[in-house]
């Protein structure tokens, strides 16, 4: 299989604390990116970093990248119940045409 | 502005049946891709569509066929359906100008094969 694989597989955290979520994959990169997910619901892309960059911040979201250990971790500060949800990260490469290859996801639960 | 739409929501058949999952972006987007997500897999591609005119396979394309009918629209067809293709299936579109972008998603199609 191609897919990434991502750590933990479900993550169960009390309001106001922070969620770290890991992933690796296993091609070189042009791009990572992430998505979050609610129940039933399509994908919404979150952040993008790309190959040559390290860090990225949006908002309560901290994207990391390590491209020699091909592994990447998403961080949201002070959670909320709103951010319940599952989280996918999605590897891009220039010579597979834009395809994304996505991890198995983070089941994430923030208790109120 | 409706994103990405797909057509039905919900969907059963039996075995063998055949039936084409519909999707169309108003977006001006260039690429449209159809994945499937099973419990703990992910999402997987079926098949993509860089452009208008192609069409070229994913990880999972066995039992499927796609169209791109125009730069809108891409369909989904199973000739023969089968159970292991019972799924949530998620339509996707990006404008891919050269490096590979976000992808914007469709509300899913729940299918279920008897």
């Amino acid at each position: 299989s191609q897919q990434g694989e991502e750590d933990p597989q479900a993550l169960s955290i009390q309001e106001g604390e922070n969620a770290t979520m890991n992933c690796s994959y296993k091609t070189s990169i042009n791009n990572l990116q992430w998505y979050r997910q609610n129940s039933g619901r399509g994908l919404v892309h979150l952040i993008l970093i790309r190959s040559n960059e390290r860090e990225k911040h949006s908002g309560r979201l901290r994207v990391t990248l390590d491209t020699s250990k091909k592994s990447s971790s998403l961080l949201i500060t002070a959670s909320r119940a709103a951010d319940t949800a599952s989280y996918f990260c999605a590897s891009a490469s220039y010579n597979q045409g834009g395809k994304l290859i996505f991890g198995q996801g983070t089941e994430l639960s923030v208790k109120p | 502005n409706a994103g990405v739409t797909q057509t039905p929501k919900f969907q059963v058949l039996k075995t063998g049946q055949s039936m084409t999952l519909q999707c169309a972006q108003d977006m001006n987007h260039n690429s449209m891709y159809w994945y499937r997500q099973d419990p703990g897999m992910g999402l997987r591609l079926i098949y993509y569509s860089a452009s208008e005119g192609t069409t070229d396979k994913g990880e999972v394309p066995n039992g499927y066929n796609v169209s791109r009918l125009n730069k809108r629209e891409f369909s989904l067809r199973l000739e023969s359906a089968a159970p292991s293709q019972t799924s949530v299936y998620f339509c996707a579109s990006s404008i891919h100008g050269g490096e590979p972008d976000e992808q914007y998603f469709g509300p899913g199609t729940r299918l279920t094969v008897t």
